[in-house]
């Protein structure tokens, strides 16, 4: 099957680092993407990695494992902006590409 | 990165009846994909639409129910047929890059009463 998982909620305070973890399910994957969503917004597409190893993009970096079925999200320097919904993807491959998502984790960051 | 609109942008709408939900882009791409976020969750695959074929629905989901339109390669609608408080959702459409990035557009944010 395809499932992601991750958990539910994570609080931190400003400046600090957080890890959003998420494990998958393999059949047909092909790459893990990240996205943020703040209340009332749309998804906002913030990394992917197709091949294992650290993607950094400022204050963001993901990892990939694909040997152990997992990837994180690590955002630095957290800012109150940051407070919203973290959601891993995965994209799986199957005639068409299509992108799966896990539940969500909330992240709340205070002062 | 594609810029994509939705319209409308919300909508409140009587049990029964039906709207249909318009997703444009500002370039051509080949697949379109619709999602449904129902209220506090995660997001949901409807269905993948291709220019020129048919869309392909996700398990639980339905072409009577949600009937999709690909006319051209910048354009699709997503129609939610019979509507009851249950379809109450945000739909959203997305596209995929050329680097294999989707991108979603803002959003419909359907009532129904």
């Amino acid at each position: 099957g395809q499932s992601l998982e991750q958990p539910s909620e994570v609080t931190a305070v400003e400046g600090a680092i957080v890890q959003i973890n998420c494990t998958y399910q393999t059949s047909g994957f092909y790459g893990l993407s990240w996205y943020q969503q703040h209340d009332g917004g749309a998804p906002t597409f913030l990394s992917y990695n197709a091949l294992d190893g650290l993607e950094e993009t400022g204050r963001f970096s993901s990892f990939l494992s694909r040997s152990d079925s997992y990837g994180y999200l690590l955002l630095q320097e957290l800012q109150m902006k940051d407070s919203a919904s973290y959601f891993c993807a995965a994209l799986f491959s199957g005639g068409y590409n299509k992108l799966i998502f896990g539940a969500g984790t909330r992240l709340a960051v205070h002062p | 990165s594609a810029v994509i609109s939705q319209k409308p942008s919300r909508d409140i709408c009587q049990r029964g009846t039906s709207l249909t939900i318009q997703c444009q882009v500002d370039s051509q791409v080949t697949m379109m994909f619709w999602y449904r976020q129902q209220p506090g969750q995660s997001l949901t695959l409807i269905a993948t639409a291709n220019q020129g074929s048919e869309a392909t629905y996700e398990s639980g989901f339905v072409i009577d129910k949600f009937p999709i339109s690909r006319p051209n390669l910048t354009f699709s609608t997503l129609t939610v047929s019979n509507m009851s408080p249950e379809d109450s959702s945000i739909y959203l459409c997305s596209v995929v890059s050329s680097t294999d990035t989707q991108y979603f557009g803002p959003g419909t944010r359907l009532t129904v009463l």
